[in-house]
């Protein structure tokens, strides 16, 4: 079975600071997908950034950045310039196959970040 | 492109009454759908997920069933609500067999009271 682990809890940053969130998972795939969702007050997920694990170069998305170290089985998550809006939680994970299946989505507790004006 | 669209929003009901969650996909065809958990203060728990019309596969054993009557619907019910069974309910798809990325919906708050 996959685990993810988001060691932080919660992080507070300055409004315009860069911003790194920390997540690990451990499996034995090779193929698999790694995600970034953010879950503002409102509640809904929403996708931030979509990793795949075939893939070596990292994925961006706009002020959204991805560090992926296969190796290390390392997914961390860079935000520039913060903004306020992207005060959430944000949860990391990890999808084993195409279609999701019977495992769905692997999800770490999450990392509530607080962007401070 | 495609939406997803959950309802009611929000719901209050007491211990031992039924529960209706739907959930509809437009834009797409045979896609995978789930219903997760969000309980408070918690990750998100896969309930059940359906690879096809009448195809329901339940992740935890507990008083609640999901039903898929149509190719993009997919409905999360309950004869008898319980205490625990509060928390907030996402549905979700993916693109089935070739889907990389599962999107969700704006999710359900119940209260059992």
């Amino acid at each position: 079975a996959q685990t993810v682990t988001q060691s932080q809890p919660e992080m507070s940053v300055q409004e315009a600071e860069t911003v790194t969130l920390s997540c690990t998972y451990d499996t034995s795939e090779n193929n698999y997908y790694l995600f970034w969702y953010k879950q503002p007050p409102s509640r809904q997920m929403i996708l931030v950034i979509r990793q795949e694990a075939y893939k070596q170069q990292n994925a961006t998305e706009n002020r959204f950045s991805v560090n992926f170290q296969k190796a290390a089985k390392s997914f961390s998550l860079k935000i520039s310039d913060s903004q306020l809006g992207d005060t959430a939680m944000y949860f990391c994970a990890f999808m084993k196959q195409l279609g999701g299946g019977a495992d769905g989505l692997t999800f770490g507790k999450g990392t509530h970040l607080i962007i401070q004006p | 492109s495609q939406t997803i669209h959950q309802w009611p929003a929000t719901l209050v009901q007491p211990v031992g009454s039924p529960l209706s969650l739907e959930c509809t996909v437009e834009g797409t065809s045979n896609p995978n759908l789930y219903w997760y958990r969000q309980a408070a203060g918690r990750g998100l728990q896969l309930l059940f997920y359906s690879v096809g019309i009448g195809q329901i596969s339940s992740e935890v054993p507990q008083n609640l069933s999901a039903s898929r009557p149509q190719d993009r619907q997919f409905i999360l019910s309950s004869k008898k609500l319980l205490l625990s069974d509060s928390g907030f309910y996402l549905c979700a798809w993916d693109r089935g067999s070739s889907g990389n990325t599962i999107y969700f919906g704006e999710g359900s708050w119940l209260t059992v009271v």
